[in-house]
């Protein structure tokens, strides 16, 4: 089985500064990777995905991931924080590469606050 | 649009009751999955369905059961609700390996 570590389950940061938050995983081969997003009372929503090829990959609202395997990291980046970005995000990995089941490893969550 | 419905966004219950939360989905998707949220814990996968009338435990089954009748379809059962299964509850599907699309999830209260 898979492992998902997100280091911070709480990160604060100041509108306009750079947002990092940091995912390790387990796996030796590389599995597919992604990043959900969940606000308020609600369900989680796809921000990106790493399957195969750029191992830069951007996603929606101005995030972006990078996979390195020799680091077997995907921490998630904006340049500038918003304060509509406050939410919780979690970092998730596949079983393994091209299983069809489709089970997803998640970690805990970071919880992202944007001070004004 | 990709769509995932949960029967109830909140729900209360009393412990000793049967019930069931259902989740449907439009996108003919093979794979189902339910998922408990609790502060601190993340997601923590109860059961999944990877085809109609087939069913796997997850990390957490106890005190769970799954049924899926239709493909679009999946329903969670707690046989007899407990105080410690309070919690949010989270349905989603994929087709094959790809990513999971997530209902807007059921806040269930057992007292």
């Amino acid at each position: 089985a898979q492992s998902v570590t997100q280091l911070g389950s709480h990160v604060s940061v100041s509108e306009g500064a750079l947002v990092l938050l940091r995912c390790n995983y387990s796996s030796s081969v590389p599995p597919y990777l992604f990043w959900y997003v969940q606000y308020p009372y609600q369900g989680l929503q796809l921000l990106l995905k790493y399957t195969t090829g750029a191992t830069l990959v951007k996603g929606i609202n101005g995030f972006e991931a990078e996979f390195k395997k020799s680091e077997t990291s995907f921490h998630l980046t904006k340049p500038s924080a918003h304060m509509s970005d406050a939410a919780e995000y979690f970092c998730a990995v596949s079983e393994d590469r091209g299983s069809t089941l489709g089970r997803l490893y998640f970690g805990r969550g970071t919880q992202l606050t944007v001070w004004p | 649009d990709v769509k995932v419905t949960q029967s109830s966004r909140y729900l209360v219950k009393r412990t000793g009751e049967k019930v069931f939360l259902e989740c449907v989905q439009d996108m003919d998707h093979e794979n189902m999955f339910w998922y408990r949220q609790d502060p601190g814990l993340g997601l923590r996968l109860i059961y999944f369905s990877y085809d109609v009338k087939m069913k796997e435990k997850g990390d957490i089954p106890e005190g769970y059961s799954v049924s899926r009748e239709k493909k679009e379809r999946f329903s969670l059962i707690l046989e007899s609700a407990s105080t410690n299964q309070t919690s949010m509850y989270l349905c989603a599907s994929s087709f094959e390996g790809s990513e999971q699309y997530f209902g807007p999830g059921t806040r269930l209260t057992v007292t």
